[in-house]
């Protein structure tokens, strides 16, 4: 068991559905990210929220919506996918400028397939 | 900037033997270093890091790394691998004032075979 949850496990949703990922840590860490891993790539960092406020986006789709309601949830909104969107959808969280010198930890990621 | 390049995709390697995984950095400032394991339908979990003192750092499941500044290099190693041991392995540097952000290496897959 880690100290970030994320859910669901796994989605499967249509190209025109909505549907958003949760991730909650139970750390009290400040700083919460999501990261795309998908099959044969390097992992990608998708948006970093650091104190609540987005200081990354890493020219993301607008089809991919963050939203960060306090330092311990994390949503990823999902809208209007395409399949080459599927991927596993990984959250961590980390204690920015702490002793542990931004150790991240991971969720156990949410399957996402686009069909 | 900060950088991380992993030198090999994959390593096959039988049981028992040792393995190296190997990673080079390149930072401007000084950085703290990890190494991070995701085993198949899992997300990633830390393995062991370096931030400051003794240059090796070992986890409790027989891994060990040491951090050579000179050759900015933090490579991986175990003595006797298991076949539990088969995983995606991910290096990863962070450092001031970037603190706040890590930067992954692209993984290497290590396959223990029997």
């Amino acid at each position: 068991e880690t100290g970030v949850t994320q859910t669901p496990r796994h989605l499967v949703m249509g190209m025109t559905n909505k549907k958003s990922l949760k991730c909650e840590q139970h750390l009290g860490h400040n700083a919460m990210y999501w990261y795309k891993q998908s099959a044969k790539k390097p992992l990608e960092l998708m948006f970093v929220y650091s104190l609540e406020e987005r200081v990354e986006n890493n020219s993301v789709p607008s089809r991919f919506s963050p939203e960060c309601p306090n330092s311990s949830h994390l949503f990823l909104h999902l809208h209007t996918l395409q399949p080459e969107d599927s991927a596993l959808y990984l959250c961590a969280s980390s204690q920015v400028a702490g002793s542990s010198g931004n150790t991240i930890y991971f969720g156990e990621g949410s399957w996402l397939t686009v069909v | 900037a900060q950088s991380v390049t992993q030198l090999d995709s994959q390593v096959p390697v039988f049981e028992e033997a040792p393995v190296e995984l190997r990673c080079n950095y390149s930072s401007s400032v000084s950085v703290y270093l990890f190494w991070y394991v995701q085993y198949p339908n899992q997300g990633l979990q830390l393995l062991l890091k370096y931030l400051s003192g003794s240059t090796l750092v070992e986890s409790i499941n027989g891994f060990e790394a040491e951090f050579n500044k000179s050759q900015t290099s933090f490579h991986l190693r175990k003595p006797s691998v298991h076949i539990s041991d088969t995983a995606e392995y991910f290096c990863a540097v962070s450092g001031e004032p970037n603190a706040g952000k890590s930067t992954f290496g692209d993984g290497t897959t290590l396959t223990v075979k029997p």
